[in-house]
């Protein structure tokens, strides 16, 4: 099963930080987590990825359970414009497993 | 650079019309694919193609055709519109560098489609 599970909404305050879990328990080895965040009416926006290291980018960190069963996407500080739904997905060698299931609704609240 | 562009972006059909959707991409990217989002959902793959003159069936491919005769364009064809196919659909296109696993997608704004 190439589904994650990850909380169907969560509430921050602007200007703090945001974590954001995903569950993903039946990871294989060479599976990759790719967190995706998709604002009102516009596709899919790559956020970041990682396999078993923490990863950090302009956008977000990414923080990996050391036994790959779950991990984090950090927002350090988040604003308005991060008020979106994102998406925590496995990606692994099969092109057709790939699933985006129905994400954590984030709303940023001023 | 445009990135994936998406066309139409907004379309009416009546049941059993036909249609394209047209996705183009000018990052050179090899791998292209077709989702399908409904509400409240998250996305689900309907074809995706891994270089010209290839295509391959993803999760949800009844009712939908698909083309890639050049390398930045991948059409998607609903030969006979069912209500049921009223969405919204995404293209997106990635990299081969590496594994596959470990390129981002880039994806296009939607093309929002109302079937009647």
């Amino acid at each position: 099963d190439a589904k994650t599970t990850q909380p169907n909404s969560m509430e921050s305050n602007e200007e703090e930080p945001v974590h954001l879990p995903c569950n993903h328990s039946t990871i294989s080895g060479t599976d990759y987590i790719h967190w995706y965040r998709q604002l009102p009416s516009q596709g899919p926006e790559y956020v970041i990825h990682g396999l078993t290291s923490n990863v950090n980018n302009r956008m977000a960190s990414l923080a990996i359970a050391e036994d790959r069963k779950s991990s984090t996407l950090i927002l350090h500080r988040a604003t308005l414009r991060d008020a979106a739904v994102y998406y925590c997905i496995r990606r692994g060698t099969s092109y057709d497993k790939v699933i985006f299931g129905p994400g954590t609704s984030l709303s940023v609240i001023p | 650079n445009a990135g994936v562009t998406q066309t139409p972006k907004f379309r009416v059909l009546k049941t059993g019309q036909s249609m394209t959707l047209l996705c183009a991409q000018d990052m050179n990217h090899e791998y292209m694919y077709w989702y399908r989002q409904d509400p409240g959902m998250g996305l689900r793959l309907i074809h995706y193609s891994v270089g010209e003159g290839t295509t391959a069936k993803g999760e949800v491919p009844d009712g939908y055709n698909v083309s890639r005769l050049k390398k930045q364009n991948f059409l998607l064809g609903l030969e006979s519109a069912a209500p049921s196919q009223t969405s919204v659909y995404f293209c997106a296109s990635s990299y081969v560098q590496g594994r596959h696993s470990n390129q981002p997608q880039h994806f296009g704004d939607g093309t929002r489609l109302s079937i009647l």
